[in-house]
């Protein structure tokens, strides 16, 4: 079953707006990450931003920040001023709790295409 | 401060024969995790490898193997190479017990 949904194939946005990508996940376990990778035509996955599912305050990093909702289960990437360079793959990601057979692994995404246009 | 690198960058391959691809994880990690990427697709979990040892296994076949060498760099074999093996294959390199995961550029495989 898919643990990580991530319904928008494509975004588009217009350079310094802001933009929002949707993921949600799912999971019986309390304690969880969740990751968002972004992927460039290089190949290179590039680690953005993470929150575990403790944590009360959403995660920021510069830029990015995680719009956490966990009764609704969702893990919104927002990506504020966006610039050109920031066309490209994103991921959502999720690793549950470690245990003697998972929690190791992340579980991602099918990822959403963003094209920043000028 | 050399990140997590990979070799080689591309590769083509025929049916059954076998390859070996390489990552050298960022300085200062001791975990390594691989990942087969398809067209298309996020990336899924192959295993990791800590104290050169499989500690946790996706769901891939027996013929995909590995091997964690005493510097923490590493080696993911694949056996018998099927159509469908066809993917980007990225290595992972963390440090244990912390959370970021950091990826290398992939290796891109193709079998004809």
């Amino acid at each position: 079953a898919q643990k990580i949904t991530q319904t928008q194939p494509g975004m588009f946005v217009q350079e310094k707006e802001a933009v929002t990508l949707d993921c949600t996940y799912d999971t019986s376990d309390q304690s969880y990450g969740l990751f968002w990778y972004k992927q460039p035509s290089s190949g290179e996955m590039i680690f953005l931003i993470y929150q575990g599912s403790y944590d009360e305050q959403n995660a920021t990093e510069g830029r990015y920040s995680l719009n956490f909702q966990k009764a609704r289960k969702s893990a919104n990437l927002v990506i504020s001023a966006s610039q050109l360079g920031d066309s490209a793959m994103y991921f959502c990601a999720m690793r549950e709790p470690y245990s003697s057979n998972s929690g190791y692994a992340l579980n991602f995404g099918k990822g959403t295409s963003l094209l920043v246009t000028p | 401060d050399a990140g997590v690198t990979q070799s080689p960058t591309h590769l083509i391959k025929t049916r059954g024969q076998q390859v070996t691809l390489r990552c050298s994880p960022k300085s200062g990690h001791d975990t390594v995790s691989w990942y087969q990427q398809a067209l298309g697709q996020g990336p899924q979990f192959i295993f990791q490898y800590y104290e050169e040892e499989e500690r946790q296994r996706g769901n891939f076949p027996d013929r995909f193997s590995g091997h964690q060498f005493p510097n923490y760099s590493s080696e993911l074999n694949v056996n018998a190479l099927l159509l469908g093996d066809s993917a980007l294959y990225l290595c992972a390199s963390s440090l244990e017990g912390t959370e970021k995961l950091f990826f290398g550029s992939g290796t891109q495989l193709s079998v004809l």
